[in-house]
């Protein structure tokens, strides 16, 4: 089973400044079938970026998605006030399917 | 337009038995191998398992938390997932989504099943 690990836990930040989120697996990911995901209180995961770096129609320009050997990176690039939520990895590239821990980003 | 519809949730008892839907439109269904995740209040995200496409066997796997007791089936001429829930158990109280990941995740909204006395 793949472990994907989040860092951090929680970031605080302040709109408009850059965030950037860890997600490191345990192994290597198959054809970097990771994504990432937003989620809010109450509403299902909203998809950002999906194998690892492709930004799905609909999604602003400043989620962007990395990949180095097992890690992984979400940046956003300058932080709006809906950004402000918590963020998943998963990778699909090998059952078990495995989700991060998640990192909740808070304003500061 | 990509749509995937989850009902069939509730409370049951524990011990209980569910069957969860998942009506889906707007991709080519039989061909997409399909999942099950799961959200318990407040926690992540946990996979719950997936059926494969008839083509690639119709073969599933599972978490080991539900093996054994949940089961997962398609019906390629409705276009639609199921997931077989028995013995529940407090724990497997969650939201409920369907989802499709190859080519990009497809998500539905989920379904609530509540396990209580």
């Amino acid at each position: 089973e793949i472990v994907l690990t989040q860092s951090p836990g929680t970031l605080s930040l302040s709109p408009g400044e850059r965030a950037t989120l860890s997600c490191r697996a345990s192994q290597s990911v198959s054809s970097s079938y990771l994504a990432w995901y937003q989620q809010k209180p109450g509403q299902a995961p909203r998809l950002l970026i999906y194998d690892a770096s492709i930004r799905p129609t609909g999604i602003p320009d400043r989620f962007s998605g990395s990949e180095s050997g097992t890690d992984f990176t979400l940046t956003i690039s300058r932080l709006e006030p809906e950004d402000f939520a918590v963020y998943f990895c998963q990778q699909y590239g090998s059952s078990p399917y495995t989700f991060g821990q998640g990192t909740k980003l808070d304003i500061k | 337009e990509v749509q995937l519809v989850e009902s069939g949730g509730g409370l049951v008892k524990p011990g209980g038995s569910l069957r969860l839907s998942c009506a889906t439109s707007g991709f080519t269904f039989s061909k997409a191998w399909m999942s099950w995740v799961r959200q318990a209040p407040g926690k992540g995200l946990e996979w719950v398992g997936r059926v494969k496409s008839k083509k690639d066997g119709e073969t599933t796997d599972y978490a080991a938390p539900v093996r054994g007791r949940f089961t997962i089936s398609r019906d390629d001429s409705k276009d639609t997932l199921y997931l077989q829930m028995n013995s529940l158990k407090t724990e497997d109280t969650a939201v409920y989504y369907c989802a499709t990941f190859g080519g990009g995740p497809k998500w539905g909204q989920g379904t609530l099943v509540t396990v209580s006395s």
